[in-house]
C-alpha cells in the first residue's frame, strides 16, 4: 500500500544535539512538507520542497535543515540552534506543487529534549 | 490577521445532533478548502475538500463553501462520539489571479466533543 512512513515515532534530544527526522513516501509524489505541531496549536510549516533537489523555508525554518536528494525522501534534521524543539513534527506529501489535492500525513514523530 | 481563522472550542454537542465548525480565510483568489480530522495524538485525516461555491455531502459530512463571504464550514448530522477529534481547516492559499502559493495554511483547530 502507498503511503507516507516517518520514522521514528518517538525521539528523544539531549541538549545540543542534532537530531535528524525521516520521511519516505511510496506515492510518486512530486511535493514534500514538514510541519510542526505544539499542544493545542495548528500546524506551522518548517520547510518544503516542491521537486527534487529544491526547497523553500517555511514559517518557522530556523534551528531546522532539509535534503530532497531523492523524489521520495525528505529528512528532516532538527539543530542544536532550534531552542524549543519539543513538539510533534509531521512529515506531509502532494501529488504536485499546487496542491489542489490537498496532503497525504505520515504518522508523524514526536520529539523531547532531555 | 491570520490568513486562516477557526473558533478554537470546544464544541460540545449532544449523540445525534448535527455539528456546525466553521473557517474564514484572507486570500481571495484561494481556490481549494479541506477538512483533517485529527484524534488525539494522531496525525490529520482528510475527510473533505471543496474547490466550489456551494454544498459538497459524503456521508454524515456535509462542507460548504461561500468564497464571496470567504468563509468555509463542515457540518456533521447525527453526531457520535467517535467524531470527537480537532477539526483543521485548510486552505491553499492563492494570490489574487489564482495562483497558488504552494502549500496548505491551517486554522488553529476546532475541539469537538461529543457526549452520549
Amino acid at each position: 500500500d502507498g503511503g507516507i512512513t516517518q520514522s521514528p515515532k518517538y525521539l528523544f534530544r539531549k541538549e545540543g544535539q542534532n537530531v535528524t527526522l525521516s520521511c519516505e513516501q511510496n506515492l510518486n509524489h512530486d511535493a514534500m512538507y514538514w510541519y510542526r505541531q505544539d499542544p493545542g496549536q495548528g500546524l506551522r510549516l518548517i520547510y518544503y520542497s516542491q521537486i527534487v533537489n529544491d526547497f523553500q523555508k517555511g514559517d518557522i525554518a530556523e534551528g531546522y535543515s532539509v535534503s530532497r536528494e531523492k523524489k521520495e525522501s525528505f529528512p528532516l534534521t532538527v539543530t542544536s540552534a532550534q531552542k524549543n524543539p519539543t513538539a510533534f513534527y509531521l512529515c506531509a506529501s502532494s501529488i504536485d506543487w499546487k496542491p489542489n489535492y490537498g496532503y497525504t500525513f505520515g504518522s508523524g514523530t514526536r520529539l523531547t529534549v532531555v | 490577521q491570520k490568513e486562516v481563522e477557526q473558533n478554537s472550542g470546544p464544541l460540545s454537542v449532544p449523540e445525534g445532533a448535527i455539528a456546525s465548525l466553521n473557517c474564514t480565510y484572507s486570500d481571495r483568489g484561494s481556490q481549494s478548502f479541506f477538512w483533517y480530522r485529527q484524534y488525539s495524538g494522531k496525525s490529520p485525516e482528510l475527510i473533505m475538500s471543496i474547490y466550489s461555491n456551494g454544498d459538497k455531502e459524503d456521508g454524515r459530512f456535509t462542507a460548504q463553501l461561500n468564497k464571496a463571504s470567504q468563509y468555509v464550514s463542515l457540518l456533521i448530522r447525527d453526531s457520535q462520539p467517535s467524531d470527537s477529534a480537532t477539526y483543521l481547516c485548510a486552505v491553499n492559499i492563492a494570490n489574487a489571479g489564482g495562483t497558488s502559493y504552494g502549500k496548505l495554511t491551517f486554522g488553529q483547530g476546532t475541539i469537538l466533543t461529543v457526549h452520549p
